[in-house]
């Protein structure tokens, strides 16, 4: 089976660095991607990996290491616009669209 | 804006009636994908269409049906609509065939079955 697992909800302070966790089992691997969506929104792309390492995007940056099916989506000097839920999502066919979610991340950020 | 436009926005509809939501795809992307959102979780995939036919499905009844068009565009369908199928759709195009690129989502629409 597939199966992708977040936490459920994080609380953080403004200003400070997040961590979010993902860790999967799919039965294919073809890029792990990160979305954010705020509440009655579409989601929007924030990061892709597909080999092994950090990708750093501005305050964001993503992680993946294959071997252990775990990646995580750093946030850096939260704004309180970071409310959001935060999607991790794996594409495990190769020539497709299709993306598999977890539940996502409910952050709340904290004056 | 990801120039990826669905409509209706919202629809309310009853049980048992039929419901047709529409996806314009990003300009240049040849593949629509659908997906269920679930108030709290996550995009469920429901399935995708490459050059007008269905490629790859996900766990959904054959009530759930769709169709692309030569412009790339698409329609989902429901039929004999259950409270369940309340949901946020999504609908997200990509290139598929090009390299690997992200899906862009649109805005979605609200589905509230009575």
């Amino acid at each position: 089976g597939q199966n992708i697992d977040q936490p459920t909800e994080m609380t953080a302070t403004e200003g400070a660095i997040v961590q979010i966790n993902c860790t999967y089992q799919t039965s294919g691997f073809n890029g792990l991607f990160w979305y954010q969506q705020h509440a009655g929104e579409a989601p929007t792309f924030l990061s892709y990996n597909v080999l092994d390492g950090l990708e750093e995007k501005g305050r964001f940056s993503s992680f993946l290491s294959r071997s252990k099916g775990y990646s995580y989506l750093l946030l850096k000097e939260l704004q309180m616009k970071d409310s959001a839920s935060y999607l991790c999502a794996v594409k495990n066919e190769g020539n497709t669209g299709k993306l598999i979610f977890g539940q996502g991340t409910t952050l709340q950020v904290k004056p | 804006e990801t120039g990826v436009t669905q409509s209706p926005t919202h629809l309310i509809k009853t049980r048992g009636q039929q419901v047709t939501l529409r996806c314009s795809s990003q300009s240049g992307h040849n593949t629509v994908s659908w997906y269920q959102q679930a108030l709290g979780q996550g995009p469920q995939f429901i399935f995708q269409y490459y050059r007008e036919e269905e490629n790859g499905r996900g766990n959904f009844p054959p009530r759930f049906s769709g169709l692309q068009f030569p412009n790339y565009s698409s329609e989902l369908n429901v039929n004999a609509l259950e409270l369940d199928d309340s949901a946020l759709y999504l609908c997200a195009s990509s290139l598929v065939g090009r390299g690997l690129t992200e899906a862009f989502f649109g805005q979605g629409t609200r589905l509230t079955v009575v």
